[in-house]
């Protein structure tokens, strides 16, 4: 039972690079998010989805973009990659009416540089 | 003003205190509240949560919730070295039920 796959676990970029960080889930979850964690700052909403083909804003998303074209996979993609971007990103997945329970992947650690 | 508040800590304490970790919060609409716990390098994962008022308790641990203070609060008994992680509140509206909003973590320290 694999749960929330994230790769890559680390990635250096430098500035205006562009990248994809790939998330999976396996437990037909509608829900997906993306979040990014920066040292005493908590978990900020970057995106999220309730199903395939519908994703919507959430509160950091400038300089992000995704798509959801299956139940399972919901890609973050990271164009003109800024020094202000690094973080670590965790993606998560939920069922609906029990969001309170999220599901995290292990997180991907990008610097850019 | 954040909309929710946590202590960043870092806090340690021995081994087989009782550790107590809150937040405040500004949003009167919120009434889902979670405790999620995270250790280092991984991702969090949900240990308690509370709808609306009121106490629960599992375990060692007991989340308080006073709608009226608008505080939340974790107590954990007997710690263990074991709960050495990152502990952060989260809450949510009924409304707009997908988005939640997390705390700035607590980083608590058990020592043996």
């Amino acid at each position: 039972n694999a749960g929330v796959t994230q790769t890559p676990k680390f990635r250096i970029l430098k500035i205006g690079q562009s990248m994809t960080l790939q998330c999976a889930q396996d437990m037909n979850h509608n829900y997906m998010y993306w979040y990014r964690q920066d040292p005493g700052m908590g978990l900020k909403l970057i995106y999220y989805s309730v199903g395939a083909g519908i994703t919507d804003k959430g509160e950091v998303p400038n300089g992000y973009n995704v798509s959801r074209s299956t139940t399972e996979d919901f890609p973050l993609r990271l164009e003109l990659a800024a020094p202000s971007q690094t973080s670590v990103y965790f993606c998560a997945s939920s069922s609906p009416g029990t969001n309170e329970k999220l599901f995290f992947g292990s997180g991907t650690q990008l610097s850019v540089l | 003003q954040k909309e929710v508040e946590q202590d960043p800590g870092p806090l340690s304490v021995p081994e087989g205190a009782i550790v107590s970790l809150n937040c405040t919060y500004s949003n009167s609409a919120f009434q889902y509240f979670m405790w999620y716990r995270q250790y280092s390098r991984k991702g969090p994962e949900l240990l308690m949560y509370t709808y609306s008022s009121g106490n629960k308790e599992d375990g060692r641990f007991t989340a308080q919730v006073d709608k009226s203070s608008k505080y939340i609060s974790l107590f954990i008994r007997d710690s263990q070295p074991s709960d050495s992680a990152t502990y952060l509140c989260a809450m949510r509206l009924i409304q707009g039920a997908q988005k939640l909003v997390f705390g700035q973590g607590t980083r608590l320290t058990i020592n043996p």
